[in-house]
C-alpha cells in the first residue's frame, strides 16, 4: 500500500514563529488532506489539496503531486495551534485515507 | 450543516464484554468510514460503506468485529467479545464521493477495555 511519511515528528516553537510541515507519499494520489487533531482528539479538516496551493488565514498548503510531497505552512503561530498535524492520502481506486504518523506541534507562550 | 455525530464519547468495559458504537454521518454523504486510532498513531481504516454496501472490510477483524449501515444512513460498529488490545479511539467519517473525496470526521469514541 501507499506509504506516508511526515517530518519533523516533533516541533516546539515560540508563539509568533512560522513553521513548515512536510508530507512525502510513495504513489500517485487523488486525495490529500491535512488535519489538525486537537487535545480533545477531534480531527479538524484544514485542507483538501491533492494538487496545487491553497490558503486559509494564517495557514497555507502546497501539494506537488508529480514530486509526491505536500507542505503545510503555519505563520504567526498561536498557542491554539498546538496539537498533532496529520497528512492523509488516498489513491485511485481506493478511497480509504492512509495517514502519516503526524507532527506534534507545541507552541510556547 | 451538522457534522458527523458519534456516541458514546467514552466507554469503559471489562474484557470479554460486548460494546457498540453509533455514527450518524453528514446529511447527504453516501460514503461512511470507520477508523481505529491507537495511541500515538494515525487512524487506520476498518470498514468503508457506499450507501448500504460494505465495499472495503479487509482490515476488519471479523472474528469479533461487525458493522452495519441500515438504510444507508446511520451505522453501528460492534465488538464482541472485547479484548484488552481493542482499547483505542474509534472514529467515524463520511464523504460525498464521487463528487468529492474529502472526508469529515466525528469526535470519536474512546474505548478502554480493562
Amino acid at each position: 500500500g501507499i506509504q506516508v511519511e511526515q517530518s519533523p515528528p516533533d516541533l516546539i516553537l515560540q508563539e509568533g514563529a512560522n513553521s513548515t510541515l512536510r508530507c512525502n507519499f510513495s504513489d500517485s494520489v487523488n486525495n490529500l488532506q491535512w488535519f489538525h487533531q486537537n487535545p480533545w482528539g477531534q480531527l479538524i479538516n484544514l485542507f483538501y489539496i491533492p494538487s496545487g496551493t491553497k490558503q486559509n488565514g494564517r495557514l497555507s498548503a502546497t501539494t506537488v503531486a508529480t514530486e509526491r510531497y505536500s507542505l503545510l505552512y503555519i505563520s504567526s503561530s498561536q498557542t491554539t495551534d498546538s496539537g498533532v498535524y496529520f497528512c492523509a492520502v488516498g489513491n485511485f481506486g481506493n478511497e480509504k485515507l492512509t495517514f502519516g504518523t503526524g507532527t506534534r506541534l507545541t507552541i510556547i507562550p | 450543516e451538522a457534522g458527523v455525530v458519534q456516541s458514546p464519547r467514552y466507554k469503559i468495559i471489562e474484557k470479554k464484554q460486548p460494546v457498540a458504537f453509533w455514527c450518524n454521518p453528514i446529511s447527504g454523504h453516501n460514503t461512511l468510514y470507520w477508523y481505529r486510532q491507537n495511541l500515538g498513531q494515525g487512524p487506520e481504516l476498518l470498514i468503508r460503506y457506499e450507501n448500504e454496501e460494505a465495499v472495503d472490510d479487509s482490515q476488519l477483524p471479523k472474528d469479533r468485529f461487525s458493522a452495519e449501515r441500515l438504510k444507508g444512513v446511520d451505522s453501528t460498529l460492534k465488538i464482541q467479545p472485547a479484548e484488552l488490545g481493542d482499547s483505542a479511539v474509534y472514529l467515524c467519517a463520511s464523504s460525498r464521493s464521487p463528487e468529492s473525496y474529502e472526508q469529515y470526521f466525528g469526535p470519536g469514541t474512546r474505548l478502554t477495555v480493562t
